[in-house]
Parts: C-alpha cells; structure tokens; sequence
C-alpha cells in the first residue's frame, strides 16, 4: 500500500529563516510527486508536481526536490505569508486522479 | 484564477437529514471529478470518483447509498450525504484534472459539513 510521511508536523520559523520540508514515501510505480498549501478551512493548493528522481521546480521561495525515496520542500528567506501547512502526496502509475497525502507540515513563520 | 468552485462552503444540518454539496468546474469540461474528505488533523483520503453520464467509482469503506454522487453534465457534479450522522462532519473537497498529460489535480476550497 502506497504511504506518505511528512516530517516535521510542525515547524515554527523567524521571517528569513530557511528550512526544509520532508516528505518520504513509498508507492509502486509512482507516476507523480505533488505538493501543495493549504490555508485553514481551505481547500490544497497546487505547488508543484515532480516526475523523476533528480527533478528539482522552483517559485518565488520555494523550492522542490525529488529523490527516489523522498521528497523535499525547500523554503528560502520565508515571510509571514508563507505560513500554512504543506501537503505531499503520491500518485501511482495506474491510478488517475487518485492522491495519497501525508499528513502534512504545519509551517508557521513569525515577523 | 480559480479552476473549480463549490457549495456552499458551509453547511450544518441536523442529524438524520440529507445535504447537497455542488462542484463545478469554471473553465473546461471535467469528464471525471474526484471527492475527498479531510477530517480535523487528518490527510486528505479519496473517497469517489465521478464520472459524467455513468456511476461513480467508490473507495474502499465508502458507502455509495450513503455518499450519492450525480455527474450530470461536463461541468457539474454533487454530492448527496444521505441520512447524516455526526460522525459525518468533515470538510468535503472535489478536485478535477485539468492536463492528463501532467495528472495535475486542481482542488475547491471545500465544504465543511458540521451535523448536530
């Protein structure tokens, strides 16, 4: 069964302060590597879809990187606004439309 | 802008009755749309998918008598919570592709359903 693992579930940084999101999964023949933001009491933002080992996409601060055994989410110099939590989730080959999310990462940058 | 909308984007009801949430996708034509539910401090999980002018596809554990879904047209599907119970609150999202040359999934910004 495909599983999704985001660490750490929360994360508290100064504006300025990098960091990084991880993101480990395990799925068979994965098609597809997504992350997304999601706001309170909103529904995912897409961010990012990642294909292939080595695979790196890059907007404004963030920054995403593909491994064959995790992924990780790259925050540079964050601000207030970035403040949200992160989603990572898997798609199989064989499986359109079906994610499995982690459990996300609460991100919460203070001024 | 946005890809897909939905509503209403909160309802409460109380226990036993039936709620409708809609789903429309705002500048294409979805073929297929996909259901999830977040509960509080969860990941989100699939829970059906719609496809136009046929039955949707339930997840495993997923009540389709209970979770009715209706894809009537290409840019319109719902979602009937029949006889809901408490333990039925959650946050509802549906999603469609837009590419599914990239099989990128584009969200709503979800329905939160609270029964009393």
């Amino acid at each position: 069964e495909d599983q999704v693992t985001q660490s750490p579930e929360a994360l508290r940084l100064q504006e300025g302060e990098s960091s990084s999101l991880n993101c480990s999964y395990t799925v068979s023949g994965l098609r597809g590597l997504f992350w997304y933001r999601q706001d309170p009491g909103k529904g995912p933002e897409f961010l990012f879809t990642l294909y292939s080992a080595g695979e790196e996409k890059e907007k404004e601060r963030l920054k995403a990187t593909l491994t064959k055994k995790e992924s990780f989410l790259h925050i540079t110099a964050p601000k207030p606004e970035d403040s949200a939590t992160y989603l990572c989730a898997v798609q199989r080959g064989t499986s359109y439309g079906k994610l499995t999310f982690g459990q996300g990462t609460i991100l919460t940058v203070h001024p | 802008g946005a890809v897909v909308s939905q509503h209403p984007s909160r309802v409460i009801c109380k226990s036993g009755t039936s709620v409708k949430i809609e789903c429309r996708s705002l500048d294409f034509q979805a073929t297929t749309m996909f259901w999830y539910r977040q509960f509080p401090k969860q990941s989100l999980m699939l829970m059906a998918t719609s496809n136009e002018g046929s039955k949707a596809t339930y997840e495993q554990g997923v009540e389709k008598d209970k979770f009715l879904i209706n894809h009537a047209s290409l840019t319109l599907s719902t979602l009937t919570v029949t006889s809901a119970h408490p333990e039925d609150s959650s946050f509802y999202i549906c999603s469609v592709i837009r590419d599914r040359n990239t099989g990128e999934l584009f969200f709503g910004e979800g329905s939160r359903l609270t029964v009393l």
